[in-house]
């Protein structure tokens, strides 16, 4: 079986300092890893993903994600946060389960993130 | 476009009613999933199709079923609500072609609230 914790509900960082949003997995095999972006009232969108090529990997709107196996870690960073970041963060992972790897995501319970002005 | 949409967006309804959410998706992928989210839980599988003929239950399909009429409906349906359902559901299709990533592409959401 698979897991994901994200180790804080809330994270609150004022603008233009530092986003770290954290995230470790277990599983039994080597997985795939996704961070999500919830902004208010709108669906999923993909932040960046892992999939075992580059270890340290480039999202979309300035983010990036490192896999440290070692860690069992995928955390999330941006270097200067603006106040449009201010939204819901999942992490997300993929593996082998019983579908072949198709058979859904395990999600983290979500980070809200909190910009201060 | 949207490439994954749900109807409707938001419901609010009784107890004991029956209830139909819809999702249609033009992206022409094979695997469609319906999540519920709650909050402080994250995001939960209800079921998932791989095509028309092949529906699998989720982590939490118990009170859920689900209809997949077409490669781009799949239909989940509440035979008898509960307050405890009320939440948001997401829809989700993956690409086979990138299977064994299971990157997954959601839908809007339809918010759901059970009196």
């Amino acid at each position: 079986a698979q897991s994901v914790t994200q180790l804080g509900s809330h994270v609150s960082v004022s603008e233009g300092a530092l986003v770290l949003l954290r995230c470790n997995y277990s599983s039994s095999v080597p997985p795939y890893l996704f961070w999500y972006v919830q902004y208010p009232n709108q669906g999923l969108q993909l932040l960046l993903k892992y999939t075992s090529a580059a270890t340290l990997v480039k999202g979309i709107n300035g983010f990036e994600a490192e896999f440290k196996k070692s860690e069992t870690s995928f955390h999330l960073t941006k270097p200067s946060a603006h106040m449009s970041d201010a939204a819901e963060y999942f992490c997300a992972v993929s593996g082998l389960g019983s579908g072949g790897g198709a058979d859904g995501l395990t999600f983290g319970k979500g980070t809200h993130l909190i910009i201060q002005p | 476009d949207a490439d994954v949409t749900q109807t409707p967006r938001n419901r609010i309804t009784k107890t004991g009613k029956r209830i139909m959410l819809e999702c249609s998706q033009t992206k022409g992928h094979d695997r469609m999933y319906w999540y519920r989210q709650d909050p402080g839980l994250g995001l939960r599988l209800i079921y998932y199709s791989f095509d028309v003929k092949d529906i699998n239950k989720g982590e939490i399909s118990d009170g859920y079923s689900v209809s997949r009429q077409a490669q781009a409906k799949f239909s989940l349906s509440l035979e008898s609500a509960i307050p405890n359902q009320t939440a948001l559901y997401f829809c989700a299709t993956s690409d086979p072609g990138l299977a064994r990533f299971n990157e997954q592409f959601f839908g809007p959401g339809t918010r759901l609230t059970v009196l």
